[in-house]
């Protein structure tokens, strides 16, 4: 089965610093989304996007924050100024169709703001 | 605004009994709901969604307008069933997930 693929899976940085997540979604998806996890919360929506364009994010998703598909295969999230209270899991998501078709997450990536 | 709430965060059962993971939701729309699962070291992963009435693993769904439920049920649960379980309902293009409960199997 195609997967959805997340470098790195351990990222450390400094306060401050700026960070890129990578992900590449499943080929013949058209949806992307990113979410995250802070160690023992739930599992919150950042931001969805498609047709190159932000259709929908959520009040975490501040101006800090920017998503990009550079080329056909790469989703990328960038932090600009990251922040001790960024430290979590983050998820990257595609699905082939609207959101009520199946959801295939990436294994995520551990993120550590020092 | 929408919600879900799983109201248990731990949740053992021994092999063989019953298992119920209790979901319920807030939402003004027509709500479409999923069960995503977690294994140990593994990604998220859908289970089932209420719209195709399918049954995955033994695990069945019911979405119950009414009481605003969407709990996961097992007829006879298995140590393989041991993971982490997420109720997520999907409105105004996000999936809104649960807190989560973790179900540990005692063989």
């Amino acid at each position: 089965e195609p997967e959805v693929t997340q470098t790195p899976s351990h990222q450390v940085t400094q306060m401050g610093q700026e960070v890129i997540l990578r992900c590449v979604p499943i080929s013949n998806h058209l949806y992307f989304y990113w979410y995250r996890q802070i160690l023992g919360q739930k599992v919150e929506f950042l931001v969805s996007f498609y047709n190159n364009e932000i259709s929908e994010k959520s009040e975490i998703f501040d101006d800090q924050f920017s998503v990009e598909r550079p080329d056909g295969s790469n989703f990328t999230l960038k932090i600009r100024s990251t922040k001790l209270e960024d430290s979590a899991m983050y998820f990257c998501a595609s699905s082939a169709g609207r959101l009520n078709e199946k959801l295939f997450f990436g294994s995520g990536t551990q993120l550590s703001v020092l | 605004a929408q919600r879900v709430t799983q109201p248990e965060k731990l949740l053992s059962v021994f092999k063989g009994a019953p298992v119920e993971l209790k979901c319920n939701y807030s939402y003004s729309g027509s709500p479409e709901l999923f069960w995503y699962v977690q294994y140990s070291r593994q990604r998220l992963q859908l289970l089932l969604r209420h719209i195709s009435r399918e049954s995955i693993k033994g695990f069945t769904a019911d979405l119950n307008k009414g009481e605003t439920s969407f709990h996961l049920k097992k007829p006879f649960a298995q140590e393989e069933d041991s993971a982490m379980y997420y109720c997520a309902l999907c409105g105004n293009e996000k999936l809104t997930f649960g807190t989560g409960t973790r179900l540990t199997i005692i063989p």
